[in-house]
C-alpha cells in the first residue's frame, strides 16, 4: 500500500488477556518505529527498529511488552497480561532509514486499545 | 532528559486569524525539530522539519522558526481556516533516530 497500515484499528480486551498489534510499514522502509500515546498526551516512544541491527527496546514500559519485526516488513507489538493502564493508542511510524537528515516519519492511523 | 512543551495546550479562533503555536524543549542539542498535525482517529502528518542549522522553514500559510539556544520553535498559521482544526505536536531529536514530542495544542478554527 501506499501508507503505513495497522490493524485492528479498535481493540477491546479484558484485563489479563494478551494483545497482538500489527503495523504494515512503507515498502522499503527501513526504520519502524512504535510509539504509545495516553488520551490527553503526547507520544511514547516505545521502540524502533532500524534494519536487521538489534532494535531500541528502552521505551518499552515493562516486561509485558516486546515487539518482533522480521527484515524490513511487518512488525508485531504484543502486550502480555494487559492492564487497565495500557488503554491507549499505540502508533506505528515508518521512515526510510537512509540516515538523510530530511527524513520524516511516515504513520500510521494507529490502533486504539481499551482494556477493561 | 529532554523535555519538550507546547502553550498553549487549546486554541479556538475566529476563520481568518493569524496564530501562533509554541513550542519549548529543556536541551538546546538538538538535531531537528518537527512539527506534525494529527486529525481525530488518524495518525500524525508532518508539516514542517528544521534542521538544527536553519532558522526557519515555510510551506504554504505555514512558517515553523527555530531559537535553539533559547529552546524554542513557533508555528506561524496566516490567514486559519476551519480545515485547519487538528492538534499540532512538535517534536525534537537529539540523535538521528528518536523523537521527544509535546503533548500538543488542539486548535478549533471557528467558521
Amino acid at each position: 500500500g501506499a501508507g503505513v497500515s495497522q490493524s485492528p484499528s479498535n481493540k477491546v480486551t479484558e484485563k489479563g488477556k494478551d494483545v497482538e498489534l500489527r503495523c504494515d510499514p512503507i515498502s522499503g522502509h527501513t526504520a519502524l518505529y512504535w510509539y504509545r500515546q495516553r488520551l490527553g498526551q503526547g507520544l511514547e516512544f516505545l521502540i524502533y527498529f532500524q534494519g536487521n541491527s538489534a532494535p531500541d527496546k528502552s521505551g518499552l514500559p515493562s516486561d509485558r511488552f516486546s515487539a518482533e519485526r522480521t527484515g524490513e516488513s511487518v512488525s508485531t507489538l504484543t502486550i502480555q497480561r494487559t492492564q487497565q493502564e495500557d488503554s491507549a493508542v499505540y502508533l506505528c511510524a515508518s521512515r526510510s532509514g537512509t540516515g538523510r537528515v530530511q527524513e520524516t516519519q511516515y504513520f500510521g492511523p494507529g490502533t486504539r486499545l481499551l482494556v477493561l | 532528559k529532554q523535555e519538550v512543551t507546547q502553550i498553549p495546550a487549546a486554541l479556538s479562533v475566529p476563520e481568518g486569524e493569524n496564530l501562533v503555536l509554541n513550542c519549548s524543549f529543556t536541551d538546546s542539542a538538538i538535531y531537528n525539530l518537527q512539527w506534525f498535525r494529527q486529525d481525530p482517529g488518524k495518525g500524525l502528518t508532518s508539516l514542517l522539519l528544521i534542521q538544527s542549522s536553519q532558522r526557519e522553514q515555510t510551506s504554504g500559510r505555514l512558517n515553523a522558526s527555530l531559537d535553539k539556544s533559547s529552546g524554542r520553535s513557533t508555528l506561524y498559521i496566516a490567514a486559519s481556516q476551519p480545515g485547519d482544526s487538528a492538534t499540532y505536536l512538535c517534536a525534537v531529536t537529539s540523535g538521528t533516530y528518536k523523537y521527544i514530542f509535546g503533548t500538543g495544542t488542539r486548535l478549533k478554527v471557528l467558521a
